[in-house]
């Protein structure tokens, strides 16, 4: 059974950086598949933040591309993510998933908890 | 980016009825289109992948249709656990975009 949990702060400073890290279990990142993180703000709906092939190919919405960075920790079975600058805007519920690949396109099989990142002074 | 827009974005329904959730996107995706469930502070779960291709473990009366830019969601007989929100998502071109979500709540 593959799960995902994420850790990291639960409150970051405005214009710091946020980071994040999801640890797999039950499924080697090595092994293959796309790995994504998505995030919720409280009350709205889901935003795809991006994705990075076991290989360390990465993909980025383009709205995020200038503050993100998504790296994979196959020795730790684990990959993260860095939100750097961030605002208010940027608190959110944030989830890993894993994503499943039909011909290079993706869609999300396993999710994590999510955990809760407030941006606040 | 693509769009997706996803009616009603919430109604209510009775344990029993039949109900169905519409997906448009803003240009065509085949069917590279996948549909979640969420229940309240828990993560978003897989019903349905390739427009019509049920997610393993997920119950029959959950059903997907369509292809290019029309896509419905069908749950055939209401059951009290699946009264959450779903939301549709495409994954034929990148950024991935979500639909805003449709909320089904008990009358």
């Amino acid at each position: 059974q593959v799960q995902l949990q994420e850790s990291g702060p639960g409150l970051v400073k405005p214009s710091e950086t946020l980071s994040l890290t999801c640890a797999v279990s039950g499924y080697s990142i090595s092994s293959g598949y796309y790995w994504g993180w998505i995030r919720q703000p409280p009350g709205k709906g889901l935003e795809w933040i991006g994705s990075i092939y076991h290989s360390g190919s990465t993909y980025y919405n383009p709205s995020l591309k200038s503050r993100v960075t998504i790296s994979v920790d196959t020795s730790k079975n684990q990959f993260s993510l860095k939100l750097s600058s961030v605002t208010a805007a940027d608190t959110a519920v944030y989830y890993c998933a894993r994503g499943f690949a039909a011909a290079g396109r993706i869609y999300f099989d396993y999710w994590g908890q999510g955990t809760l990142v407030t941006v606040s002074s | 980016a693509i769009r997706m827009t996803q009616s009603p974005s919430s109604f209510s329904a009775s344990t029993g009825d039949r109900v169905t959730i519409t997906c448009r996107a803003s240009q065509g995706i085949s069917s590279y289109l996948a549909w979640y469930q969420q229940k309240p502070g828990k993560a978003p779960k897989l019903l349905i992948y390739a427009a019509s291709t049920l997610q393993s473990g997920v119950p029959s009366r959950f059903s997907g249709s369509g292809s290019g830019t029309d896509f419905t969601l069908t749950i055939s007989c209401l059951q009290s656990e699946d009264f959450a929100t779903y939301y549709c998502q495409q994954y034929y071109s990148y950024p991935l975009t979500f639909g805003q979500g449709t909320k089904l709540e008990i009358k």
